[in-house]
């Protein structure tokens, strides 16, 4: 499996809460993503990274930001949770250099805002 | 755009039997990259299988193996000897060429396995 980490792996919280999740990954890949997948299983980007201070929008509109100020880390941020953010979360990256670009996926945040 | 359809949402199959997963993917581009990932419940996502679209040799890892079908736009993922650990959520992913290009992941196949 991939070198790629993900904290917290279930984060319960409370509407108007501030969240930040984690991914870190230790391959040094340049690419590195933000997935919502949502209950029937379909995956969703909602941000993506070329490399360190790029960051831009996937294809579904999300309230979260991230920012990309380490090769390695790739947080993302909901600056006041609402119910209708409960989805899984997942993380991946990707070495652009290869020929495949393949993406590496982290074990996932499940949140659950109340 | 290109677009990945997986047309079956559930399947199951016997431990120790052959399970074939359909993939079909629409695109006007003659270089790009397919993948076949593994989610299983509550578990990490990981690669199953990838192909290039300019090898013409269908690619094979263990028990699983694709059927790529260039013309057909087709990529299906065959499962041999089929093991309860097989039970998961599979995924067709569509990639073109180039540094900007993203995933286009199809919407999934749940795959059971049954003794």
């Amino acid at each position: 499996e991939a070198d790629i980490y993900q904290t917290p792996r279930y984060l319960v919280i409370g509407t108007g809460k501030k969240i930040t999740l984690e991914c870190s990954q230790t391959m040094g890949h340049d690419k590195m993503y933000w997935y919502q997948q949502d209950p029937g299983m379909e995956l969703h980007l909602i941000h993506y990274s070329y490399g360190v201070n790029s960051t831009e929008k996937g294809d579904l509109s999300s309230e979260s930001t991230v920012s990309r100020i380490r090769t390695e880390h790739f947080p993302l941020t909901l600056e006041s949770a609402r119910p209708s953010h409960t989805s899984q979360y997942l993380c991946a990256s990707s070495e652009w250099r290869s020929s495949t670009d393949t993406q590496y996926f982290g074990p996932g945040t499940r949140l659950t805002v109340l | 755009a290109q677009t990945v359809t997986q047309s079956q949402p559930e399947m199951s199959v016997q431990e120790a039997e052959t399970v074939t997963l359909s993939c079909t993917y629409d695109t006007s581009e003659s270089d790009y990259y397919l993948f076949w990932y593994k989610q299983p419940p509550s578990r990490q996502m990981i690669l199953v299988i990838r192909q290039e679209a300019y090898k013409q040799q269908n690619a094979t890892e263990n028990r699983f193996s694709v059927n790529f079908q260039k013309a057909a736009k087709s990529f299906s993922l065959k499962i041999s000897d089929s093991q309860l650990g097989d039970a998961a959520m599979y995924f067709c992913a569509y990639r073109s060429p180039g540094t900007a290009s993203k995933l286009t992941f199809g919407t999934g196949t749940r795959l059971q396995v049954t003794l």
